[in-house]
């Protein structure tokens, strides 16, 4: 089945630094990316869609210049969460779909942020 | 634009026993509908979905769902559950032509052996 790839699985730093997620959909191309954010103990949250060759688009209430997010090929996503502080620690997830359309989304298995 | 509502938060059910968690979703128009589950130390993983056609729908493990499109419904139900089905379980709608999809705030469930 597809497969979407995230690293790092966890990152620790210090408050300030950038940190770069990478989201990779393995055996298959897509023009599309997907960024959410799970809080503890609450949903995922979509925080912007990724386009190959074109900029994000991101949800209402998501900085764009703190979340940067480059789909520089069809296979690859980053995301950059620039000058962290510990109110960005979170879970952060991407998913890809197959295809497009309105097929099933496919997850990373997700990225631990731990912002101290 | 659309949202979906998971009512239960925590279930605890005994190994046999049967499941349902309820999901309702807003919106008016044509809607994809999805139940996803994370196993713990797991990514998300698809365990049914719902396009058109037989609002019964049957996906891995023994799970099916039910689309009810006047109670705007889509509950997920198992007849007997094991403890390996302790998981959380989120349901997800897209609206039609969007990839865009909106989780509700899952249900933990956990299964006592």
């Amino acid at each position: 089945g597809a497969v979407v790839s995230q690293h790092p699985s966890r990152v620790i730093c210090k408050s300030g630094t950038s940190v770069k997620i990478e989201c990779r959909s393995l055996d298959f191309q897509a023009t599309t990316m997907f960024w959410y954010r799970q809080f503890p103990k609450q949903s995922l949250m979509l925080m912007a869609t990724s386009n190959e060759g074109s900029k994000a688009t991101y949800e209402q209430g998501v900085e764009k210049d703190k979340f940067l997010i480059n789909h520089a090929s069809l296979t690859l996503s980053t995301l950059t969460v620039t000058s962290a502080h510990p109110e960005d620690s979170s879970f952060y997830i991407c998913s890809a779909a197959p295809g497009g359309g309105n097929q099933p989304q496919h997850f990373g298995d997700g990225t631990r942020l731990s912002i101290l | 634009a659309q949202s979906v509502s998971q009512h239960n938060h925590h279930v605890i059910l005994s190994e046999a026993a049967s499941l349902e968690l309820g999901c309702n979703y807003s919106y008016g128009g044509t809607v994809n509908l999805f139940w996803y589950v994370q196993y713990p130390g797991q990514h998300l993983q698809l365990l049914l979905k719902y396009f058109s056609g037989d609002p019964l729908v049957k996906g891995i493990k023994g799970f099916e769902a039910e689309f009810i499109k006047s109670k705007f419904s889509f509950n997920l139900r198992k007849p007997s559950v094991q403890w390996s089905d302790t998981a959380e379980y989120f349901c997800a709608v897209n609206t039609g032509g969007y990839q865009k999809v909106t989780f509700g705030t899952g249900t933990k469930l956990q299964v006592i052996p």
